[in-house]
């Protein structure tokens, strides 16, 4: 079975500067990785996913994840915080067998200080 | 991007008696759909997978006989909560994976908030 750890509930960054969203996962097969974000009282929008193909990801709204696979991590970036990006963000895994839903980590909440 | 809709995003219902949420694809079809509970401040907890033509797969201590999911077509999947009890309430999401596309990418609804009185 697949898992994702979320390093830390809650990050608070000033604004403009670099955020730093860590995700690390376990799977026993290739997997693939999302990152999704949750605005309170909303469903999930995808920022970015990772299926095998280039290691760093572009996603929406100006952020990025690399896949590490030596680090079994697959950390959000973004360099300039800006107010808007405030709220929970989600990583998830999934593979391509059996249910393939989506497991996700526990999830990390992002405050944007002016 | 792909869109996914949920109905109703809030519903208030008394204890005892059955409420039904519909998810739907709005430009893809989606053979398979998944739905989740969240608690506030928690994490995205899957509850079954629901299949097009075919019995819903449960996760394990979810009740069948009272999380009741129908996907009748290839755009919509239900979950009727029955019998409902204060406990239920809670936020239900949907997602739908998108028949087209490699990778696994799953869409999520806006989500739908039970309150059961």
């Amino acid at each position: 079975a697949q898992s994702v750890t979320q390093l830390g509930s809650h990050v608070s960054v000033s604004e403009g500067a670099l955020v730093l969203l860590r995700c690390n996962y376990s799977s026993s097969v290739p997997p693939y990785l999302f990152w999704y974000v949750q605005y309170p009282n909303q469903g999930l929008q995808l920022l970015l996913k990772y299926t095998s193909a280039a290691t760093l990801v572009k996603g929406i709204n100006g952020f990025e994840a690399e896949f590490k696979k030596s680090e079994t991590s697959f950390h959000l970036t973004k360099p300039s915080a800006h107010m808007s990006d405030a709220a929970e963000y989600f990583c998830a895994v999934s593979v391509d067998t059996g249910r393939r839903a989506l497991t996700f980590g526990s999830g990390t909440r992002l405050q944007v200080q002016p | 991007g792909a869109v996914v809709s949920q109905h109703p995003s809030r519903v208030i219902c008394k204890s005892g008696t059955s409420v039904k949420i519909e998810c739907r694809s709005l430009d893809f079809q989606a053979t398979t759909m998944f739905w989740y509970r969240q608690f506030p401040k928690q994490s995205l907890m899957l509850m079954a997978t629901s299949n097009e033509g075919s019995k819903a797969t449960y996760e394990q201590g979810v009740e069948k006989d009272k999380f009741l999911i129908n996907h009748a077509s290839l755009t919509l999947s239900t979950l009727t909560v029955t019998s409902a009890h204060p406990e239920d309430s809670s936020f239900y999401i949907c997602s739908a994976r998108d028949d087209r596309e490699a990778g696994n990418t799953i869409y999520f609804g806006e989500g739908s908030w039970l309150t059961v009185v």
